[in-house]
């Protein structure tokens, strides 16, 4: 099946630094990524959409300016945390959709964020 | 406003019976569903899907049932194993390729 590459997989920091998570979708093309987040015991929430060579769309109540996001190529995405805090802490994932298999999502492997 | 609702947190079966996890909607524009699982520390992944044109698709262990005029879905996992233990995720998919996800069962499956 399709893989996606999620790095790293644990990061902890500083609080004011800034974290990039890479989303690479390894076998194939990647029209549009996900990027989201997940609190303990709650439910995935979408934090943006990226669509490769344009600006990301944003949900409502994400900061864009914290929350960067590049989507460079149809194979790589990134969400830069800048000027990390403690309540960034969370678990982040990102996903992918495939040009080809349109309805499936392919979920990287997750980064747990630790700002200290 | 929870437009995808997974009423039951936690749910435990014996190992070999059936699991079933169930999933609620509200918005009749979704057109497509998918069941996920997910370890701790893992992103999820995919398990099964259904399209708003049937009411029923099935992929060796695993049955997702679809109720249109209900709003309802739920995924039969049978026999249940101790390796399904996981939080298993309900998404509906609409017009706008906007995936919105439930908010997790946890199953633990008894050995």
């Amino acid at each position: 099946g399709a893989v996606v590459s999620q790095h790293p997989s644990r990061v902890i920091c500083k609080s004011g630094t800034s974290v990039k998570i890479e989303c690479r979708s390894l076998d194939f093309q990647a029209t549009t990524m996900f990027w989201y987040r997940q609190f303990p015991k709650k439910s995935l929430m979408l934090m943006a959409t990226s669509n490769e060579g344009s600006k990301a769309t944003y949900e409502q109540g994400v900061e864009k300016d914290k929350f960067l996001i590049n989507h460079a190529s149809l194979t790589l995405s990134t969400l830069t945390v800048t000027s990390a805090h403690p309540e960034d802490s969370s678990f982040y994932i990102c996903s992918a959709r495939s040009a080809v298999a349109n309805e499936k999502l392919f979920f990287g492997s997750g980064t747990q964020l630790s700002v200290l | 406003d929870q437009q995808v609702k997974q009423n039951s947190p936690s749910l435990s079966v014996q190992e070999g019976r059936i699991s079933i996890l169930n999933c609620d909607y509200t918005n009749s524009m979704f057109d497509y569903f998918l069941w996920y699982k997910k370890y701790p520390a893992e992103g999820p992944t995919f398990l099964i899907s259904i399209s708003s044109i049937k009411d029923k698709n099935e992929d060796g262990r695993f049955t997702v049932f679809l109720n249109k005029s209900a709003k309802h879905l739920s995924l039969h996992i049978v026999p249940s194993q101790p390796g399904d233990s996981a939080v298993y995720f309900c998404a509906a998919l609409g017009g706008t390729y906007k995936y919105i996800f439930g908010t997790g069962t946890r199953l633990k499956v008894l050995a």
